[in-house]
């Protein structure tokens, strides 16, 4: 059963933690990509890798770190220094050429 | 340039009627161009995609239109169904890059009963 899996669904913060967020794919992509998305808005990228070992920062890096050890993975930290974390992530991967695929999201909410 | 911008913001259609939401982009190295549709909730699907060798691309009740020399593309939703009721989103990127695909603000598209 291929595709983009991201866990927890639901995700609760609280004030000064970090939390990540995974996202796994079987699809062989090479590229991963981090969106946020906000109520009613649209999407927002955070951070992309297009190998292993290599990502660069999207529109709105500042308070998210991410790591891509394998292929497969591209999991999402959201640190204390993101303000304001309360809102709807999504992953997403594609191959050059290839349709991007997203993931479920996981939504993220401040105690 | 790297920009796409779409239009309307928010749409509201009659069941039956045809829904229409339009994009306008700057680059034109893009060179392939999808439609996602999103529920609350839900991660964005790919509805529909074109390339600009081709004016228009029909699957069911949904048609992109595509005009080069405008710059302009466009989704046609026929007969359309309270179901269909969503977020639009579209995109364009460029072919062998494994770089961003660049989306628009996206479409809530609200069909009435």
């Amino acid at each position: 059963d291929g595709g983009i899996t991201q866990s927890p669904k639901y995700l609760f913060r609280k004030e000064g933690q970090n939390v990540t967020l995974s996202c796994e794919q079987n699809l062989n992509h090479d590229a991963m990509y981090w969106y946020r998305q906000d109520p009613g808005q649209g999407l927002r990228l955070i951070y992309y890798s297009q190998i292993v070992n290599d990502f660069q920062k999207g529109d709105i890096a500042e308070g998210y770190s991410v790591s891509r050890e394998k292929k497969e993975s591209f999991p999402l930290t959201v640190t204390s220094a993101q303000k304001n974390p309360t809102a709807f992530y999504l992953c997403a991967s594609r191959t050059s050429g290839e349709t991007q695929y997203f993931g479920p999201g996981t939504r993220l909410l401040v105690l | 340039q790297q920009q796409v911008k779409q239009s309307p913001q928010s749409l509201i259609v009659q069941k039956g009627g045809i829904s229409i939401i339009n994009c306008a982009y700057e680059n034109t190295a893009f060179d392939y161009f999808p439609w996602y549709q999103q529920f609350p909730g839900k991660g964005p699907a790919l509805l529909i995609a074109i390339r600009p060798d081709v004016s228009e691309k029909k699957e069911g009740r949904f048609t992109i239109s595509f005009n080069k020399s405008a710059k302009q593309f466009s989704l046609h939703i026929m007969d359309s169904q309270p179901g269909d009721s969503a977020t639009y989103f579209c995109a364009a990127s460029i072919t062998n890059r494994d770089d961003k695909i660049i989306f628009g603000k996206g479409t809530r598209l609200h069909i009435l009963p």
